[in-house]
């Protein structure tokens, strides 16, 4: 049974408007959630982070929502740009097992011109 | 700085050759992770070893072996190779100690069998 989900294959956003990726888990042991973004024929790149004691961080133009109640988190992008255009992964450790991550399928995010 | 190098980038093997991936990083990363990416299904893991001279399975072990040659070095192997480990291999480090920290990963060697 996946215990991290990301329900939507795909995204498609406009230039300089806001891209919303979504991601839910099952698991209430996670206590560090991550996103990585991945360009093809390339390796995974570390994006963003939250711990569960937090709801939000934020770098630059990426923000992380937790709502540990709903067991979801968000990735908001603002404002979105062309080379934002790739596969997201949002990721999972359970903090009370070996630590590994957990990952979800990824969300294909196109940002068009 | 390389970060994690994997080798090599591509293989093609017929089926039942064996065949070894090799990873290294050069960031004193106590921690290394073999992922296997396939469409649709996201990133899960073979094998992982905490530290030198650990290893232990992961989500999809069978098939593979693993050694942890050292802090720097973490090898896949597989055996016997079948079409099903057609796929995308990532190896990845992280340093695990007191407080939370990403996993980095290399670029992939992305393994045919036919």
């Amino acid at each position: 049974d996946q215990q991290v989900k990301q329900n939507s294959p795909s995204l498609s956003v406009q230039e300089g408007r806001i891209s919303i990726l979504n991601c839910d888990y099952t698991n209430s042991m996670f206590d560090y959630f991550l996103w990585y973004k991945k360009y093809p024929a390339e390796g995974p790149t570390f994006l963003i982070s939250i711990s569960s004691i937090k709801d939000k961080n934020e770098d630059g133009r990426f923000t992380v929502f937790l709502n540990k109640s709903a067991k979801h988190l968000s990735l908001h992008i603002v404002p979105s740009q062309p080379g934002d255009s790739a596969v997201y992964f949002c990721a999972a450790e359970d903090g009370g097992s070996q630590g590994n991550l957990i990952f979800g399928k990824g969300t294909k995010l196109s940002v068009k011109p | 700085n390389a970060g994690v190098t994997q080798t090599p980038k591509f293989q093609v093997l017929k089926t039942g050759q064996s065949m070894t991936l090799q990873c290294a990083q050069d960031m004193n990363h106590n921690s290394m992770y073999w992922y296997r990416q396939d469409p649709g299904m996201g990133l899960r893991l073979i094998y992982y070893s905490a530290s030198e001279g650990t290893t232990d399975k992961g989500e999809v072990p069978n098939g593979y072996n693993v050694s942890r040659l050292n802090k720097r070095e973490f090898s896949l192997r597989l055996e016997s190779a079948a079409p099903s480990q057609t796929s995308v291999y990532f190896c990845a480090s992280r340093l695990r100690g007191a407080y939370k920290s990403p996993l980095h990963f290399g670029n992939g060697t992305r393994l045919t069998v036919t």
